[in-house]
């Protein structure tokens, strides 16, 4: 299968506890992206970046998330200090470099936190 | 700043009648469209875009979607709908340059129910 994978699909945590996920895009993709999705609404875009450069990152990104892709291949999120509030799938997608191009999506990670 | 409504959370077809989920969007500049696909437990799957030209799309599994840039919409269409279109809608919008041109916005999805 050559799509973006992510690893786990599923993630149960006891808040406060740290996670953090995987992401591996597609091999020609430098672009990659992270939204996060929660029941009954839309992906919400988290960070993005272009080979190993985070170049946007949104509000909804607090001090507790930090995203890394330090050789512009596979990419981490993590979570410290989960809260009941980072409950959500967690999606990552990558694209080629061409600004009219679609992104494609993984299967995301769920995150559940008790 | 940009944004996409989909207005109807969701919509009921019987099979072999024709769908429309709609779409509509605000952006500062000229946008890019996408819809995507979600299935239960999957990731999104991309359907169709529009980038320029033509203002009918036609995308995978026979699906359509029509821009029009004085509405500011970009409805999903496709001419007879099956059981296996069901299935959770997103319409995105990415704005051409700036800061919103990296970022997809979606809309809240629209559930799509094909009736037997």
């Amino acid at each position: 299968d050559t799509g973006v994978s992510q690893n786990p699909r599923h993630k149960i945590t006891k808040r406060g506890q740290n996670v953090t996920f995987r992401c591996d895009p597609i091999s020609e993709h430098n672009r990659l992206y992270w939204y996060r999705q929660t029941l009954g609404q839309g992906p919400e875009f988290l960070t993005y970046f272009q080979n190993e450069a985070q170049l946007e990152k949104s509000r909804l990104l607090s001090d507790r998330f930090s995203a890394e892709r330090p050789k512009g291949s596979f990419s981490t999120l993590e979570i410290q200090r989960t809260e009941q509030g980072d409950s959500a799938m967690y999606l990552c997608a990558s694209s080629l470099p061409v600004t009219n191009t679609e992104a494609f999506f993984g299967q995301g990670t769920r995150l559940t936190v008790v | 700043a940009q944004s996409v409504a989909q207005p109807e959370d969701q919509v009921n077809v019987a099979e072999g009648n024709p769908l429309t989920v709609k779409c509509t969007y605000s952006v500062s500049g000229n946008p890019y469209l996408f819809w995507y696909v979600q299935y239960p437990n999957r990731g999104l799957q991309f359907l169709l875009k529009y980038i320029t030209g033509d203002n009918l799309v036609k995308g995978s599994y026979g699906f359509e979607a029509e821009f029009n840039k004085s509405q500011t919409s970009f409805h999903l269409k496709k001419p007879s709908a099956l059981v296996s279109d069901s299935a959770l809608y997103f319409c995105a919008v990415r704005d051409r340059i700036g800061a919103g041109s990296y970022q997809l916005t979606f809309g809240k999805g629209t559930k799509l129910s094909v009736i037997p």
